[in-house]
């Protein structure tokens, strides 16, 4: 079946510096597009970035992520954290078959 | 800016007992989404209603019933509650057509506590 798989339940960053959080997906679908979101405390998910094209770098708010076809993986990356980042963040597949599937949540926490 | 809006916010009851959440959106959208999140903050879509035609029904059980009168709001019923219900349910809305997928758009959650 479809699955996404965040493989950090936890990342703890300094300030200024770069942060990755994992990626990784299985489908039978070829047609899909992929989606970070971002949860802040006590607020609803909201997009960060979105991405259907294989190897095309996407960016928003300072962060990007490549849809990498050939490993199954759309890993998020910003070259340095802000303390304002801290954060829940998703990576979920869209099957478009009006089926979203999330991964577990990589909690992103930014230290002084 | 909010376009997804759900009621209430917070909703304690017993075991037992029916409860209904409201969730409208003004975006127009075709698509909306009822997901739970549990207490670990796994997020699990539950239904998908596209132009009030039920998509997607997940695995959940029975006493859950997606309820919609239009396109612009979709409630969900749970029938009598039980323990593990407790969990924040967020709704959401997207525009999508076949071969074409778009964002999705969270309300703010209703929190459900059963004791």
């Amino acid at each position: 079946g479809d699955s996404v798989t965040q493989t950090e339940g936890l990342v703890t960053v300094t300030e200024g510096l770069p942060v990755m959080l994992n990626c990784t997906y299985q489908t039978a679908y070829s047609d899909v597009a992929f989606f970070w979101y971002v949860q802040y405390l006590n607020e609803a998910p909201k997009l960060l970035l979105r991405s259907s094209t294989d190897n095309k770098r996407t960016e928003h708010q300072g962060f990007h992520a490549t849809l990498h076809k050939s490993s199954s993986s759309f890993h998020l990356q910003k070259s340095s954290v802000q303390l304002s980042d801290s954060a829940l963040y998703y990576c979920a597949l869209d099957t478009n078959a009006y089926k979203v599937i999330f991964g577990k949540g990589t909690h992103l926490h930014v230290l002084p | 800016e909010t376009a997804v809006f759900q009621t209430p916010n917070y909703h304690v009851t017993q075991v037992g007992n029916e409860v209904s959440f409201n969730c409208k959106q003004t975006l127009g959208h075709d698509t909306m989404y009822w997901y739970k999140q549990d207490s670990k903050k796994l997020l699990k879509i539950m239904f998908s209603y596209n132009n009030k035609q039920l998509i997607v029904n997940e695995t959940v059980p029975r006493r859950f019933s997606p309820q919609s009168s239009d396109k612009a709001h979709l409630n969900l019923r749970i029938k009598s509650v039980e323990p593990e219900d407790s969990a924040v349910y967020l709704c959401a809305s997207s525009s999508r057509d076949w071969g074409h997928q778009d964002t999705q758009y969270f309300g703010p959650g209703t929190r459900l506590l059963v004791l």
